[in-house]
């Protein structure tokens, strides 16, 4: 099955630095791959995805790469604000078939004021 | 966006009883359904993929026994925790799987935090 490694697991910055949280899968089957930002208590939020036909997708101030030889994929956070802090957590799946994400094993983003 | 939902969202029951969640999609239909656990700090862990009209598909290591799966429509799934103890105390998470761009995205509902005494 899928396997799914994200680092760091902690990630302390500065308010306006850039955030870099990387994850890498073992399926070269998976084509695609959401980012879900969890806030405490809450539930997980997709903020961003990409699937295997491009190598980077920007939303703003989030941005997601992925080299599909490598089998890695990245999200960036730029100009980073406090509300930014959260866990973020990336998933790799197929979206044919079944369609059952793995999960990595999340970030804890802390951005300093 | 997809709107998922969860009843109730924070339930405490005593041991041996027996709590069940619902996730109900509000304003689309859901033929499959995810249930996720999660303990603090941690990921989420899959339960069991819910499929509607059929039996749910338990990952390995979850009783299917003591983690009831009902997915008898295509807008509501519940999950049944029988004779609760607590280490099943945790954070219990659905999420539906919508079509998009030829292929799914997943919305998560609120969660429900369970707590047995």
């Amino acid at each position: 099955g899928e396997n799914v490694e994200q680092h760091p697991s902690t990630l302390s910055v500065q308010e306006g630095d850039s955030a870099v949280i990387k994850c890498t899968y073992s399926d070269s089957a998976s084509n695609y791959f959401p980012w879900y930002k969890q806030e405490l208590g809450k539930r997980p939020q997709l903020i961003i995805d990409i699937r295997s036909n491009v190598g980077e997708k920007k939303d703003q101030r989030i941005a997601v790469t992925l080299n599909k030889t490598a089998k890695h994929f990245s999200l960036h956070i730029t100009e980073t604000q406090p509300e930014d802090s959260a866990v973020y957590f990336c998933a790799a799946s197929r979206t044919g078939g079944s369609y059952i994400p793995t999960f990595g094993r999340g970030t804890s983003l802390i951005v300093h004021p | 966006g997809a709107v998922v939902s969860q009843h109730p969202s924070w339930v405490i029951c005593k041991s041996g009883t027996s709590v069940k969640i619902e996730c109900r999609s509000l304003d689309f239909q859901a033929t499959t359904m995810f249930w996720y656990r999660q303990f603090p700090k941690q990921s989420l862990m899959l339960m069991a993929t819910s499929n509607e009209g059929s039996k749910a598909t338990y990952e390995q290591g979850v009783e299917k026994d003591k983690f009831l799966i009902n997915h008898a429509s295509l807008t509501l799934s519940t999950l049944t925790v029988t004779s609760a103890h607590p280490e099943d105390s945790s954070f219990y998470i659905c999420s539906a799987r919508v079509a998009s761009g030829g292929g799914y995205e997943q919305y998560f509902g609120p969660g429900t935090r369970l707590t047995v005494t």
